[in-house]
C-alpha cells in the first residue's frame, strides 16, 4: 500500500486566497483525521471522519476552515480566506475500525500564507 | 483529558538502550497508552501501544507500571535513525492529543 497520500506537499499563497489541501487515506481505513502542526501549538487535531461522516470538528479553528469527505478515498481541507497565521504543516491520518487501531500519517502539506 | 508528562529532551549513545519515561497519574481505566514518534520533516509514526500489560514489537518495548500511572518506552539499541520527538499519548478511543514530547538525540 502507498500509505496516506497528501497533496500538494508545499503550498505558498497570498493572504485572502483560497487554499485546498487533499488527502487519500489508506484503502480500507474508515477513519480519517486532519491535524495541524505549528511551533507554537504543536500537533492539534482539527477534525475526524468515520465512514465519510464528520464525527468531531471541535478542533477546527474558525469558519474559514472546512473539511469534506465525499467518498472513502478522498478528503479535502479548505481554508477560505487564508491568513498568515494559518501557516503550518497540515497532516492527514487514517486508521481502521478498532478503538486501539494505529493512525497512519501522511507526509504533510507545508502551507505558507504570505 | 488525561495528561502526560515527559522530559523535554534526552540523549543516548548509539547502540545503547534508551528508556523514555512518561507519567500519566490521571489515566482512566479505558485509556490506551500510545507512543508515536516524529522524525525531522516527517509525519508522526506509530511506535507501540498498550492497555495494561507490557508489550513488545519489532521497534520497541512498552513497560507499563502496575498502577498504570507511568510507562516507559524502551528502544533496545538506539540508532542514529531513532533521533526523533517521541510522544506519549493517552487515548480512550480515537482522539490523539499530542503534547510536546521528548526530543531524543542519539550520539554516534
Amino acid at each position: 500500500d502507498a500509505g496516506v497520500i497528501q497533496s500538494p506537499r508545499h503550498e505558498v499563497t497570498e493572504m485572502g486566497q483560497e487554499v485546498t489541501l487533499r488527502c487519500k487515506p489508506i484503502s480500507g481505513h474508515d477513519y480519517l483525521f486532519w491535524y495541524r502542526q505549528t511551533m507554537m501549538r504543536g500537533l492539534e487535531l482539527l477534525i475526524y471522519f468515520n465512514n465519510n461522516v464528520p464525527i468531531d470538528d471541535s478542533g477546527m479553528p474558525e469558519d474559514r476552515f472546512s473539511a469534506k469527505m465525499p467518498n472513502a478515498s478522498f478528503s479535502t481541507l479548505k481554508i477560505q480566506p487564508s491568513e498568515p497565521r494559518d501557516s503550518a504543516v497540515y497532516f492527514c491520518a487514517s486508521s481502521g475500525p478498532l478503538a486501539g487501531d494505529t493512525q497512519y500519517f501522511g507526509p504533510g502539506t507545508r502551507l505558507t500564507v504570505l | 483529558d488525561a495528561k502526560t508528562t515527559q522530559p523535554n529532551s534526552m540523549e543516548s549513545n548509539e547502540e545503547e538502550p534508551v528508556h523514555l519515561p512518561c507519567n500519566h497519574s490521571t489515566i482512566s481505566g479505558t485509556d490506551y497508552i500510545h507512543w508515536y514518534r516524529q522524525l525531522p520533516s516527517q509525519g508522526p509514526e506509530y511506535v507501540i501501544h498498550g492497555l495494561t500489560s507490557n508489550v513488545n514489537n519489532r521497534m520497541a518495548s512498552l513497560a507499563i507500571a502496575e498502577d498504570r500511572k507511568s510507562s516507559t518506552l524502551i528502544l533496545h539499541r538506539a540508532t542514529l535513525r531513532d533521533a526523533a520527538v517521541y510522544y506519549c499519548i493517552l487515548a480512550p478511543a480515537r482522539q490523539l492529543t499530542f503534547g510536546s514530547g521528548t526530543q531524543l538525540t542519539v550520539l554516534p
